[in-house]
């Protein structure tokens, strides 16, 4: 069972619309979790990162938040645009040693004219 | 800096042959390591390092090597090529495996088919 999940699957929106992305996980112990976006035919590119302590964080018209006491994320997208249309994969890194990264399968999002 | 370069782009692979993924990287960063992606399953992972002369297996490693002889280079060798080795791997690189210093930068992945 994956323990990072992500909702929807995917999404189709229009254009100058906002849209919320959801990323659950049970993974523990907590160290951080980042939202990468991946373009088509591209490697994943980090858009941020939230530690413990930190509710909400923006990085332009991407704005995430954390409720590290459910388990929960999203990343919320403001007046979409084209450029938007990705794949957003969430990754909760664990505070262990070796190996710590679980990812999400990631929400494909399409932004329509 | 050119960040994290993966070679070939694309490659088509016959049942059977063997081949080697190249994975460069000039970030000098310590942690490297291999992804597969495939349609609804995400990224797993295949191999990763944690410096120069140690690798260590990840989630889906059979039919794959890798070896760390120096801080930059993670090439990736497939043994024996089978069709299920069909995918887009991705190579990445961190300055560590953990804490807020753990951004994978990823390399723009190579596209794989094994008739």
């Amino acid at each position: 069972k994956n323990q990072v999940e992500q909702s929807p699957q995917s999404l189709i929106i229009l254009e100058g619309k906002n849209c919320t992305l959801q990323c659950n996980y049970t993974v523990s112990p907590f160290s951080n979790l980042r939202w990468y976006k991946q373009d088509t035919g591209r490697g994943p590119v980090s858009l941020t990162i939230m530690t413990f302590s930190e509710n909400t964080k923006s990085n332009g018209r991407y704005t995430a938040t954390l409720d590290a006491d459910t388990k929960q994320s999203s990343l919320h997208i403001t007046a979409s645009q084209l450029s938007d249309s990705a794949s957003y994969i969430c990754v909760v890194t664990l505070s262990n040693s070796g190996y710590a990264l679980n990812f999400g399968k990631g929400t494909s999002l399409l932004v329509t004219p | 800096n050119a960040g994290v370069t993966q070679t070939p782009k694309f490659q088509v692979l016959k049942t059977g042959q063997s081949m080697t993924l190249q994975c460069a990287q000039d970030m000098n960063h310590e942690y490297m390591s291999w992804y597969r992606q495939d349609p609804g399953m995400g990224l797993r992972l295949i191999h990763y390092s944690v410096g120069a002369g140690i690798t260590d297996q990840g989630e889906v490693p059979n039919g794959y090597n890798v070896s760390r002889s120096t801080t930059e280079d993670f090439p990736l060798r497939l043994l024996s090529a089978a069709p299920s080795q069909t995918s887009v791997y991705f190579c990445a690189s961190s300055y560590r495996s953990g804490g807020a210093d753990n951004e994978q930068f990823f390399g723009p992945g190579t596209r794989l088919t094994v008739l």
